[in-house]
Order: structure tokens, then sequence, then C-alpha cells
């Protein structure tokens, strides 16, 4: 699977978007980007995934810049809960192995 | 999102004993599970891969011996570190994917303090 790289870390104000990076200039074209966040002590929750377009849920959007070399997560809201480590991961999604290996990650904290 | 749970959430046992760690997928089948661990301030490293009925799959520097993994039915997959030392101490992780699904989901962790 295609490294990443992230910021270690960044703060953010409550209330305010959240715009994390994400590296991953040797991606492959069967390769999806995973976003993973995990807040103190507890197991990692997904966010969202995707493979070239942009994509939005309830928790967040995922940008994707068109050579598929870097991406965005953005909270559009950021609140004091989102702290947490934000994982940026790109895999294959296939029907064996489909692993998922974690890098740093960006630990992301939100300020009244 | 799907759940899956871990029992139990902490253990302390002492240093060569053996603990048995529980991973089970509540609402859905899971044909593959991941084992991870995870030390202070560090990420989560991945031990090992599990699929239903057959052997795990062991990462590089990861004891088989040590780490017995069993996924013995698609909703329960178990880790056993036997003989623990304190160097084990460690919150350990598991996940797990559903039969053609593309995302993974995450257990809630289960630290272990060996003595």
């Amino acid at each position: 699977d295609a490294k990443t790289t992230q910021p270690t870390s960044m703060d953010c104000a409550e209330g305010r978007a959240a715009n994390l990076p994400c590296n991953h200039s040797t991606i492959s074209g069967n390769e999806y980007v995973y976003w993973y966040r995990q807040i103190h002590s507890q197991g990692p929750q997904y966010i969202i995934h995707g493979l070239k377009n942009n994509e939005t849920n309830e928790m967040a959007s995922l940008i994707i810049t068109e050579d598929r070399k870097s991406s965005t997560l953005i909270l559009p809201h950021a609140t004091l809960r989102d702290t947490a480590v934000y994982y940026c991961i790109v895999r294959v999604a296939t029907a064996a192995g489909n692993k998922l290996t974690f890098g740093g990650g960006t630990r992301v904290l939100v300020k009244p | 999102g799907a759940v899956v749970s871990q029992h139990p959430s902490w253990v302390i046992c002492k240093s060569g004993t053996s603990v048995k760690i529980e991973c089970r997928s509540l609402d859905f089948q899971a044909t593959t599970m991941f084992w991870y661990r995870q030390f202070p301030k560090q990420s989560l490293m991945l031990m090992a891969t599990s699929n239903e009925g057959s052997k795990a799959t062991y990462e590089q520097g990861v004891e088989k011996d040590k780490f017995l993994i069993n996924h013995a039915s698609l909703t329960l997959s178990t880790l056993t570190v036997t003989s623990a030392h304190p160097e084990d101490s460690s919150f350990y992780i598991c996940s797990a994917r559903a039969r053609g699904a593309g995302e993974l989901f995450f257990g809630e962790g289960s630290r272990l303090t060996v003595l």
C-alpha cells in the first residue's frame, strides 16, 4: 500500500472548519483513500473514504485532487469532541487482505 | 456503522500468565479480522490477519507462538497472549471486515497491563 504523509499536529478553533491535509504521491490507480480517527484510549473510528470523486457524509467531506496525489479531510464545524488523532490511509479494496497500515497521523486539538 | 466489541476492556495480570482477549462482530459476519497493538503515543501496529476457519497470517517480527489467534466463527476471534511479560503491556485493538465490504470497523480496544 502507498505511503502517506500528514502533519504531526494541528490546532483548530471550535466551530470553525478543520482542514486536514494528506499527501499520497505514490498512490496507484486502484487504491482508495481512507480516513479514520482515534480518540484517546479508544479504537479507531471510520470517517470516510473515496477513490477519485469528492465524498461527503454526516461526519466530514473528503476532497481528492485531480491527480490523486493528495487529499484533504474537512470537518465543517469542529467541536471539542473532534479532538483526536486523524489517520489518512491508502489501500487497495480487494477481497483478500484488505489490511490497514497506519502511519503517524495528525494530532488535532480543537480549542474553545 | 457496524459494531465490533472487545472483551475485556482492560486486564491486569501477573508475569508468566496467559491472557485471552475476545473480539466479536455484533451485527455482521466478519470473514476477516485484524489484530493491532498500540504502545503509548505511538500509532497502531498490525500484528496479524485472521480469516475464519484458517490459520492467522502474522506480520514480520510478531511471534505466532506467543500471540495465539483463533478465528473459529464468523463473529468471534480471540487473541491469547501466552506467558505475558511486562513488555507485552499495551493497547490491543481488533478490527473486522464484513464479507464484500470495503471499510473496516474497530473494537474499543483492550488495555493489558502485565505486572
